[in-house]
């Protein structure tokens, strides 16, 4: 099983808005709502900000949105702040209870 | 308050096996209807899911380390361990434990160890 897509870095300035998008395939986040996205600043754990496509845990700011069209999952942050720089990887259930994660986007506060 | 801590050796050497623990704290762990993970991350690189474990013992793998990988589960220690055999240098890296997914929780790791940094040398 492939690591799903993402963009290897982006960026943007103070209060604007980006995009992550994380791709798969027709087996994987096009099948099912078991997408998940994790934050990641340097030398420290993962972080949980979105779990199936949508759904914000208790504690993560509003300011982190998720969502998914076909094949393809997305995570938006607004409102960009500089804690938000990190790295961001997504993951998707892709069948035979099998787990496969996104190579990862390095985010950069300007 | 749900915490894991990872434990184990930080060298092992290659053609050896692998082992770490994860303890869990603040729950009950052996009551609770969860599933647990370890998850791996070679220095710069991204996340790989190495295999979960229901509290029930029934285990996954992923199927690119399945020959290699046992996770087993001791809910009188609060605790559950994993064990990669006949490791190369390409196994180093930071291994997390972590709850999830799927069982009471979201499909997702909610909740993520320290990680523990494990390198394969002679």
């Amino acid at each position: 099983q492939s690591a799903l897509t993402q963009p290897a870095s982006v960026s943007g300035s103070p209060g604007q808005s980006i995009t992550i998008s994380c791709t798969g395939t027709s087996s994987d986040i096009g099948a099912y709502n078991r997408v998940s996205w994790y934050q990641q600043h340097p030398g420290k754990a993962p972080k949980l900000i979105i779990s199936d496509v949508d759904k914000r845990p208790s504690g993560v700011s509003n300011r982190f949105s998720g969502a998914k069209s076909g094949n393809t999952a997305s995570l938006t942050i607004s409102g960009l702040q500089a804690e938000d720089e990190a790295d961001y990887y997504c993951c998707s259930f892709v069948g035979s209870v099998t787990w496969v994660f996104g190579g990862g986007t390095e985010l950069t506060v300007l | 308050q749900v915490q894991l801590q990872e434990s184990g050796p930080g060298l092992v050497k290659p053609s050896q096996t692998l082992s770490l623990t994860c303890t869990v704290s603040g729950g009950s762990f052996s009551s609770d209807y969860f599933y647990w993970s370890w998850i791996r991350q070679p220095a710069g690189k991204g996340l790989e899911w190495i295999g979960r474990i229901y509290t029930s013992g029934v285990t996954n793998y992923n199927p690119s380390l399945k020959s290699r990988v046992t996770i087993s589960i001791d809910t009188s220690r609060n605790q559950f361990s994993l064990k990669l055999s006949s490791v190369t240098a390409a196994d180093t890296a930071v291994y997390y434990c972590a709850r999830g997914p799927g069982g009471a929780t979201s499909e997702a790791f909610d909740i993520w160890g320290q990680g523990t940094m494990v390198t394969v040398s002679s």
